[in-house]
């Protein structure tokens, strides 16, 4: 079993529709979460990052951490056709090891 | 943001070359750099960390002989694929943690595409 999975999708939704996207993990020890997003034949960018549980929020952007289930979401509102992407989510355990699991991404296409 | 670059960004060479791809970190220094590489369709997969001024760290299963890395400075890591093979065609990426975060957050480089004939 993998330490991460991920919905494999894909996803197809209308513009404007809110999407989720979701992950969930089996290493307790994981307490920093990531999401990336890496548009064909490019290199992941971060998205977001948050520490352990909680809710974090960029413009359309909302990360969630549940720790207790160990799952954790990127919510996208009023999703854009520019947002077709692949998602990936990333964890790791601490700051200094550098070595994040990755989930194997969800491919979201938004259609105008 | 933090910036890395790779280079060339794609590569086509004939069995049994050698390829070098560089990462730069172009605007912070990168004491640590991560090599991976991706097949379509699938995640990233971690080949190896790279340390400047000392040995990478291979993870298993990753061939250091093949795969040498070296991290001269605190801005460039070069990952050369020696002997290449076909089934070494892959999109391989390279990553800085950026230093002084409190999280383990990584910039990535463009990718580097190798096609070996």
């Amino acid at each position: 079993q993998k330490e991460v999975e991920q919905d494999p999708g894909p996803l197809s939704v209308p513009e404007g529709a809110i999407v989720s996207l979701n992950c969930t993990y089996s290493n307790s020890a994981f307490q920093y979460f990531m999401w990336y997003r890496q548009y064909s034949r490019k290199g992941p960018e971060l998205l977001m990052y948050t520490y352990s549980s909680g809710n974090k929020e960029d413009g359309r952007f909302t990360a969630q951490v549940d720790k207790s289930s160990k799952y954790i979401s990127l919510f996208i509102r009023d999703s854009q056709p520019s947002d077709s992407a692949t998602y990936l989510c990333a964890m790791s355990a601490n700051t200094n090891a550098g070595k994040s699991t990755f989930g194997d991404g969800t491919t979201l296409t938004v259609k105008p | 943001g933090a910036v890395v670059s790779q280079h060339p960004s794609w590569v086509i060479c004939k069995s049994g070359t050698s390829v070098k791809i560089e990462c730069r970190s172009l605007d912070f220094q990168a004491t640590t750099m991560f090599w991976y590489r991706q097949f379509p369709k699938q995640s990233l997969m971690l080949m190896a960390t790279s340390n400047e001024g000392s040995k990478a760290t291979y993870e298993q299963g990753v061939e250091k002989d093949k795969f040498l890395i070296n991290h001269a400075s605190l801005t460039l890591s070069t990952l050369t694929v020696t002997s290449a093979h076909p089934e070494d065609s892959s999109f391989y990426i390279c990553s800085a943690r950026a230093p002084g975060g409190v999280t383990d957050t990584q910039y990535f480089g463009p990718g580097t595409r190798l096609t070996v004939l």
